[in-house]
C-alpha cells in the first residue's frame, strides 16, 4: 500500500536559518503531493502541491520540488520566522481507479525560537 | 463563517455513552471525510462519503458509524465511547486533486 514517511520532529531553528523537512513516498500509482500545516489549536491547512514529476509547488516562501527518481518531496524554506512554527505533514494522493485516496505522515513539529 | 465548522470544538464523555459530532460545509464540496488525529501517529481515516448516498469505511471505522444529512453535513457517532477514542476528531472535505479543506477538529475525551 502507499506510505509517506517524513522526519521526525521537533525540529528547532532560529529565526531566519534554512528549513527541510523531509519527506519521501511509496505509491503504486502516479500520486499527487501535499504539504498541509496545522497550527497549535486549528486544524490542517493546505500548504503547497504538486501533481506530477519536477513540479515544484510553492506558497508563502516555502517550496518543494516533487522527485520521482528519489520518491521525495521535501519542504524547504530559506528563512523562517516565528510565526511558522507548527506541525507539517507530507501527504499524497493516489489517483488510480477515480478514487482518491489521501495517505498523511506522522507530522513533523517545528519550533522556532527568536 | 468557516468553510467547514465542527461543533463540538471540545467534550469529555464517559465510557459508554453515546456521543456524535457534527460537521458542516459551505464548500459545495461531494466528498466529505472523519478522521482521527493521535500523538506518533498522524491522521487516520475513519469514514468518507461521496456523496448523500456513498459511506464508506476507512481503516478505522470499528466503534464508529457515520451520517451524510445532505450534501453540506457529515456527521460521526460513537455508540459507546471508550477510552482508546480519546482523540482529535477532524472532518475535511475536497474535490478531487484539489487538496481537503479541514475544520478546526473536536477534541475528545472519554473517562
Amino acid at each position: 500500500g502507499n506510505s509517506v514517511t517524513q522526519m521526525e520532529g521537533p525540529v528547532t531553528l532560529s529565526e531566519e536559518a534554512f528549513l527541510t523537512i523531509n519527506c519521501t513516498y511509496t505509491a503504486t500509482g502516479y500520486p499527487s503531493l501535499f504539504w498541509y500545516v496545522q497550527y497549535p489549536g486549528e486544524g490542517l491547512q493546505l500548504l503547497l502541491k504538486a501533481t506530477k514529476a519536477d513540479d515544484k509547488g510553492s506558497n508563502k516562501g516555502f517550496e518543494a520540488t516533487y522527485r520521482k527518481e528519489t520518491t521525495s518531496f521535501h519542504l524547504e524554506k530559506g528563512s523562517v520566522q516565528v510565526s511558522d512554527s507548527a506541525v507539517y505533514f507530507c501527504a499524497l494522493s493516489d489517483r488510480s481507479g477515480g478514487y482518491q485516496k489521501v495517505t498523511f505522515g506522522t507530522g513533523t513539529k517545528l519550533q522556532v525560537i527568536p | 463563517d468557516a468553510d467547514v465548522t465542527q461543533t463540538p470544538r471540545n467534550r469529555i464523555t464517559k465510557t459508554g455513552k453515546r456521543i456524535m459530532l457534527e460537521c458542516s460545509q459551505t464548500k459545495g464540496h461531494d466528498r466529505m471525510y472523519w478522521y482521527r488525529q493521535d500523538p506518533g501517529l498522524g491522521l487516520r481515516l475513519i469514514y468518507y462519503s461521496f456523496d448523500v448516498k456513498d459511506i464508506n469505511k476507512g481503516e478505522i471505522s470499528d466503534g464508529y458509524s457515520v451520517s451524510r444529512q445532505a450534501q453540506a453535513k457529515f456527521s460521526l457517532s460513537l455508540e459507546s465511547a471508550i477510552p482508546n477514542q480519546t482523540a482529535l476528531y477532524f472532518c475535511a472535505t475536497s474535490r478531487l486533486n484539489y487538496g481537503y479543506t479541514f475544520g478546526s477538529g473536536t477534541r475528545l475525551t472519554v473517562v
